[in-house]
């Protein structure tokens, strides 16, 4: 149990496509972050939530990407018009208020044709 | 110069052995240090954090620090064939709200039976 769940585990899309991804955190987590990973390298940050509200983006986040957290709860990436270069993991991770620990959910694992 | 840097690996260790790591960081401001466990085709997974100079134990794994050094290190004692992974190093700055992790392209560890 990572605390969180992420769908769907894997995307495949054709090139140029819009997809949406939603992390979904067990329970009502105040940190949550998305992450990217592509093979051979760490994961690279994306974009943080403190309940709502998007308090940091990364410059990896290009106008093609955008991340909401309405409500507080449940979270979505969507990529637009992807490109090869968007093939990746893409992992949710979440935090309680109080620490720097970071747990990660299962990943989304995208290919894009 | 990267911000977090492992040694690529692959690091081969006999079973029963100790399997070392390594991970140097560039960050000064740097507080907070994790190491994460990642099997092929799987999201890490949190094995360890140590915040203060020294040692931690924890079962089979040690972590270590050394902030004069900017050195962070694992330690995994008799080591098993299901410890083969990736391992990778993150750290957090206390740059910002986010607090995010940045990693290192982690050290591909085989034991070997």
């Amino acid at each position: 149990d990572t605390g969180v769940s992420q769908n769907p585990r894997h995307k495949i899309t054709k090139r140029g496509q819009n997809v949406t991804f939603r992390c979904d955190p067990i329970s009502e987590h105040n940190r949550l972050y998305w992450y990217r990973q592509t093979l051979g390298q760490g994961p690279e940050f994306l974009t943080y939530f403190q309940n709502e509200a998007q308090l940091e983006k990364s410059r990896l986040l290009s106008d093609r990407f955008s991340a909401e957290r309405p409500k507080g709860s449940f979270s979505t990436l969507e990529i637009q018009r992807t490109e090869q270069g968007d093939s990746a993991m893409y992992l949710c991770a979440w935090a309680a208020a109080s620490t720097d620990t970071q747990y990660f959910g299962p990943g989304t694992r995208l290919t894009v044709l | 110069q990267k911000e977090v840097e492992q040694n690529s690996g692959p690091l081969s260790v006999p079973e029963g052995a100790i399997a070392s790591l390594n991970c140097t960081y560039s960050d000064r401001g740097s507080q907070s240090f994790f190491w994460y466990r990642q099997y092929s085709g799987k999201s890490p997974e949190l094995i360890m954090f140590i915040y203060s100079n020294g040692d931690k134990e924890d079962g089979r794994f040690t972590a270590q620090l050394n902030k004069a050094s900017q050195y962070v290190s694992l330690l995994i004692r008799d080591s098993q064939p299901s410890d083969s992974a990736t391992y990778l190093c993150a750290v957090n700055t206390n740059a910002g709200s986010a607090r995010q992790l940045t990693f290192g392209s982690g050290t591909q560890l085989t034991v070997l039976p």
